[in-house]
C-alpha cells in the first residue's frame, strides 16, 4: 500500500528565515517519484518540486530544497528565506513505477509567514 | 503553457440535480484525474482515466461517474447530488512516466443545497 503522511497540520515562520515541511512515505514499489505542490488560497495547485527515488542527490528549484533520506523514507521540503508570498498549503505526493497512474497525497501543511 | 482548465470555478446546485463537471487539458496528456479536497482530509481521488474510454476507480468512487470520450476531455457526474458531496473538485492531468507530474485545474467549489 501506498501512503504518504504530514504530521503538521500548521506552521508558522517568521520572513527571510528557512521552514522545514516534514513528509514521510511508504511504499512497496522500488521506483518512485516525490512531489511537492503548494496551494495559495487562490486554490490552484503549483508544482514545485520532484525528486526520484534513485537520485542520488536532493532536487533543489530556486528557494526549495528537498531533503530526500531514503532509508527513513522521508522526503521534507526546505524553503529558505521565507517570503509572505509562501503562505500557502503544502501537499507531498508519491507516485510509483508500478502504480504510475495514481498519486497519493498527504493532508497537507498549512504554512504562514510572519512579517 | 501548459494548461488545465474546468467549467466552473463556483456551482451551486440543489439535492437530487444532475451535476456534470468538465475538465479539458491542451497537453495531450494520456491520464486524467478527479479529486475532491475537504479539509484535513487532503486530496482524496475519485476516479482516474489512462486512455480514451477507460476509467478507474479511485478511494471515493460511490456517488460519483466519470466519462472520456476524447483524449482532452474528462467529465465527472454527480448523478443525484447530495449535501455531503459540497467539496472542492480539482481535475488534473500528467503524463505516464512516474516521474511527470500532475498539472492541475483550477477548482471548482460545488455546493449543493
Amino acid at each position: 500500500a501506498q501512503k504518504i503522511t504530514q504530521t503538521q497540520p500548521g506552521m508558522f515562520v517568521q520572513e527571510k528565515e528557512a521552514v522545514t515541511l516534514d513528509c514521510t512515505y511508504d511504499t512497496s514499489d522500488p521506483s518512485y517519484g516525490l512531489f511537492w505542490y503548494k496551494q495559495p488560497s487562490s486554490g490552484e495547485m503549483i508544482f514545485l518540486i520532484y525528486q526520484g527515488s534513485y537520485d542520488q542527490q536532493n532536487a533543489t528549484e530556486g528557494r526549495y530544497s528537498l531533503n530526500f533520506q531514503k532509508a527513513r523514507k522521508s522526503a521534507n521540503l526546505v524553503i529558505s528565506a521565507s517570503q509572505l508570498g509562501d503562505s500557502a498549503m503544502y501537499f507531498c505526493a508519491m507516485r510509483g513505477a508500478n502504480t504510475g497512474n495514481q498519486f497519493y497525497f498527504g493532508t497537507g501543511t498549512s504554512l504562514t509567514v510572519i512579517p | 503553457d501548459v494548461k488545465v482548465t474546468q467549467s466552473s470555478r463556483y456551482l451551486v446546485k440543489r439535492t437530487g440535480e444532475k451535476v456534470f463537471l468538465e475538465c479539458v487539458q491542451d497537453m495531450d496528456h494520456e491520464n486524467m484525474f478527479w479529486y475532491r479536497q475537504d479539509p484535513g482530509l487532503g486530496l482524496r481521488l475519485i476516479y482516474f482515466s489512462y486512455d480514451v474510454k477507460m476509467k478507474e476507480k479511485g478511494d471515493i468512487p460511490e456517488g460519483y461517474s466519470v466519462s472520456r470520450e476524447k483524449k482532452e476531455r474528462f467529465s465527472l457526474i454527480l448523478e443525484s447530488a447530495s449535501t455531503n458531496q459540497t467539496s472542492m473538485y480539482l481535475c488534473a492531468s500528467s503524463l505516464v512516466a512516474s516521474y511527470n507530474e500532475q498539472f492541475f485545474g483550477p477548482g471548482t467549489r460545488l455546493t449543493v443545497l
